[in-house]
């Protein structure tokens, strides 16, 4: 069974451009999640997905960080125009559904640099 | 949901178990325990969960106290490969919360 995949894996900007993550979660999974992780610091969830509508994002930055999932299978989370403290490594995870029962499964992660 | 106090670190030498401990005092009743890994420059990785009992599977052992305040995963023949960040999450609603989890180190 194919893995959450996620690219880039690596971004490094300037501070004030755009940037823009995909992420393309395990087959038939209706939850899709996104977090960033700081250095140091555990991932923190910033915008949760069920199929295409979404069901929490009130950890989501509004006036730059902005997800969609379209289509109920892929997504994208952008970040414009990015600041410094961005630097993250931002994490797509998916699940069979929201229920706490349901395990989440994550990508590899983008790293991304704002310079 | 119920907050999570893990030690920042241990070590453990390769071949022996490692008991990584997780309180839990305020979880309530319909609360899980989940554990996840970080090995470093990947995603976490799932271990294991459970609401009361005991579970086991291919990777580790998840033992839970009767009153449920606290619980340990153990890996019973540890590898350098099991080298990682070990987050124990309690989870209520349906969002998983990442405190700052224990940083094992196993060592030949």
């Amino acid at each position: 069974e194919a893995g959450v995949a996620q690219s880039p894996r690596y971004k490094i900007i300037e501070k004030r451009q755009s940037v823009a993550f995909w992420c393309n979660p395990i087959s038939g999974h209706a939850t899709l999640y996104w977090y960033q992780q700081i250095l140091g610091q555990g991932p923190k969830l910033l915008i949760q997905f069920q199929n295409n509508g979404v069901v929490d994002d009130s950890q989501l930055p509004k006036d730059r960080f902005s997800a969609e999932r379209l289509k109920g299978v892929d997504s994208t989370l952008k970040i414009q125009p990015a600041k410094l403290e961005d630097s993250a490594v931002y994490l797509c995870a998916s699940s069979l559904g929201r229920d706490r029962t349901y395990e989440q499964y994550f990508g590899p992660g983008t790293r991304l640099t704002v310079t | 949901d119920a907050k999570t106090t893990q030690p920042p670190s241990m070590d453990c030498a390769e071949g022996r178990a490692a008991n990584l401990p997780c309180n839990h005092s305020t979880i309530s009743g319909n609360e899980y325990v989940y554990w996840y890994r970080q090995i470093h420059s990947q995603g976490p990785q799932y271990i294991i969960h459970g609401l009361k009992n005991n579970e086991t599977n291919e990777m580790a052992s998840l033992i839970i106290t009767e009153d449920r305040k606290s619980s340990t995963l153990i890996l019973p023949h540890a590898t350098l490969r099991d080298t990682a960040v070990y987050y124990c999450i309690v989870r209520g609603n349906n969002d998983m919360r990442f405190g700052a989890g224990t940083r094992l180190t196993v060592k030949p």
